[in-house]
């Protein structure tokens, strides 16, 4: 079958580092998403690797393993408006999103 | 805002009613999709079309009956639901149905059976 798996909860203080992993076995690879989603809101894109290494975008970065079937999103100076969940999604060899259940971020002063 | 709007944004209905969530999208794409989101459960994806043909349809229970008229509007009709069915109807639109194209979602239809 097919799994994402992913921390349910994190908590972090603000200006701090976090970093959330995620872990899959999928049929097929063709790319992994992050998207945050905010309580009561759309999730949003943030990050698409599809090669091993890290992608860095501001204060977010993204790693790939996909020897491993490992990712992780790194979260740097660390802001209120971060508290978050943030979906890990696999795209498989049927171009469907495979989703974890989320990690519930929680950011404290 | 996304560039995908979603209506109503929250919807209650007994077991016997029939109700339709509406979906558009502003962004020229191609390929449009309904999710059903529960509570600290993965996202589950429920129809896909692309080019407004069906091209996915994950199982799911007839009681959900897809329509994609053109390919900016996608609507989700719902007759006879289940309390289970319960959640929150998530939209999204993408290019294509193809590996790189990111998915733009809509703020969701919160939806409650009685």
């Amino acid at each position: 079958g097919q799994n994402i798996d992913q921390p349910t909860e994190m908590t972090a203080t603000e200006g701090a580092i976090v970093q959330i992993n995620c872990t899959y076995q999928t049929s097929g690879f063709n790319g992994l998403f992050w998207y945050q989603q905010h309580a009561g809101e759309a999730p949003t894109f943030l990050s698409y690797n599809v090669l091993d290494g890290l992608e860095e975008k501001g204060r977010f970065s993204s790693f790939l393993s996909r020897s491993k079937g490992y990712s992780y999103l790194l979260l740097k100076e660390l802001q209120m408006k971060d508290s978050a969940s943030y979906l890990c999604a696999v795209m498989d060899s049927n171009y469907q999103l495979i989703w974890g259940a989320g990690t519930k971020l929680i950011i404290k002063p | 805002e996304t560039g995908v709007t979603q209506t109503p944004r929250h919807l209650v209905m007994g077991m016997t009613n029939k109700k339709s969530l509406k979906c558009e999208q502003h962004l020229g794409h191609n390929a449009m999709y309904w999710y059903k989101q529960s509570a600290k459960k993965p996202l589950e994806l429920m129809f896909v079309y692309n080019f407004k043909e069906q091209t996915e349809n994950n199982s799911v229970p007839s009681r959900f009956s897809p329509e994609c008229p053109n390919s900016s509007h996608l609507f989700l009709h719902l007759h006879t639901l289940q309390p289970e069915d319960s959640a929150l109807y998530l939209c999204a639109s993408s290019p294509q149905v193809a590996p790189t194209d990111t998915q733009y979602f809509g703020p969701g239809t919160r939806l409650t059976v009685l």
